[in-house]
C-alpha cells in the first residue's frame, strides 16, 4: 500500500491565485482530514470528511474548500491564495473513530 | 467543541532522564487519546494510544496514563535517548451524532518540543 499520498510536495503561489492540493489514500479509510501546520505551531484542522459525499469544517476553514466524491480522494482547494496561507499542509486518514490516523508527507506552500 | 491543552510547550532533559508531557481535554465524551511524534521535517506518526476504559498503557519506554475524572492524560518517556528528540502531540477524539450516524472528531494539542541532550 502507498498509504496517504499528497501532491505537490512544494508549491509557490502569488497572492490571489487558486490551486488544488491533492490527497489520496489506498487503505479504504472512511475518515479523511486536512491540517495546516505553521512554523513552531501545532496541527490545526481545516476540513474533514467522514465518508464519500460528507464533509464538514474544522477550526480554520476560511479560504479553503473540499469535496469527497470518492473514498480514495480528498482534494483541498485554495480559492484565492493569501500570504497567511503559507504553511505546511498535511492530509490524513483513518479507518474508524478510534483508529490510528495516517498522515501524508505534507505539502509546503508559500504564498508571496 | 473539543479543546485540548498541552504542557509544557518545550521540554529539555538529559539523556537517561524521564520526560512527562501533560494534556487536558474539555469534553467528557472524549473516549480515545492518541499520542503522535513528529521528527523534524517529517509527518506525525502514532506512538501510543489509550481508550477511555483503561487507566494506563505501556509500550517499552513509553507509557500513557488517563484520569477521566480530572479529564487529563499524560505521556511518560523513561530512559530518554537523543533519538527521542521531536515534537510530541496529544489528541482527543470525541463522538458526536449527526443524522443518526456516529462520528468521531480528532483534536490535537499544541505540541511539545522535547530535546534530549547527550
Amino acid at each position: 500500500n502507498a498509504g496517504v499520498t499528497q501532491t505537490p510536495k512544494f508549491q509557490v503561489l502569488k497572492t490571489g491565485q487558486s490551486m488544488t492540493l491533492q490527497c489520496a489514500q489506498d487503505m479504504n479509510h472512511e475518515y479523511m482530514s486536512w491540517y495546516r501546520q505553521d512554523p513552531g505551531m501545532g496541527l490545526r484542522l481545516i476540513h474533514y470528511s467522514v465518508g464519500a459525499g460528507i464533509t464538514d469544517q474544522g477550526e480554520v476553514p476560511n479560504g479553503y474548500n473540499v469535496s469527497r466524491s470518492t473514498t480514495e480522494d480528498f482534494p483541498l482547494r485554495l480559492l484565492s491564495a493569501a500570504p497567511s496561507q503559507t504553511s505546511v499542509y498535511f492530509c490524513a486518514s483513518r479507518a474508524e473513530i478510534k483508529a490510528e490516523q495516517y498522515f501524508g508527507p505534507g505539502t509546503r506552500l508559500t504564498v508571496t | 467543541g473539543e479543546n485540548v491543552e498541552q504542557h509544557p510547550s518545550t521540554l529539555s532533559v538529559q539523556e537517561g532522564d524521564s520526560a512527562v508531557i501533560k494534556c487536558t481535554y474539555s469534553d467528557s465524551a472524549s473516549n480515545y487519546f492518541p499520542w503522535y511524534k513528529q521528527e523534524l521535517g517529517k509527518r506525525p506518526q502514532l506512538i501510543i494510544d489509550i481508550r477511555s476504559n483503561v487507566g494506563e498503557k505501556k509500550d517499552q519506554r513509553i507509557a500513557v496514563t488517563l484520569n477521566k475524572t480530572a479529564k487529563h492524560f499524560s505521556l511518560h518517556i523513561t530512559e530518554t535517548q537523543p533519538e527521542d528528540s521531536a515534537v510530541y502531540f496529544c489528541a482527543a477524539v470525541y463522538n458526536f451524532n449527526a443524522g443518526g450516524t456516529s462520528y468521531g472528531k480528532l483534536t490535537f494539542g499544541q505540541g511539545t518540543i522535547l530535546t534530549v541532550h547527550p
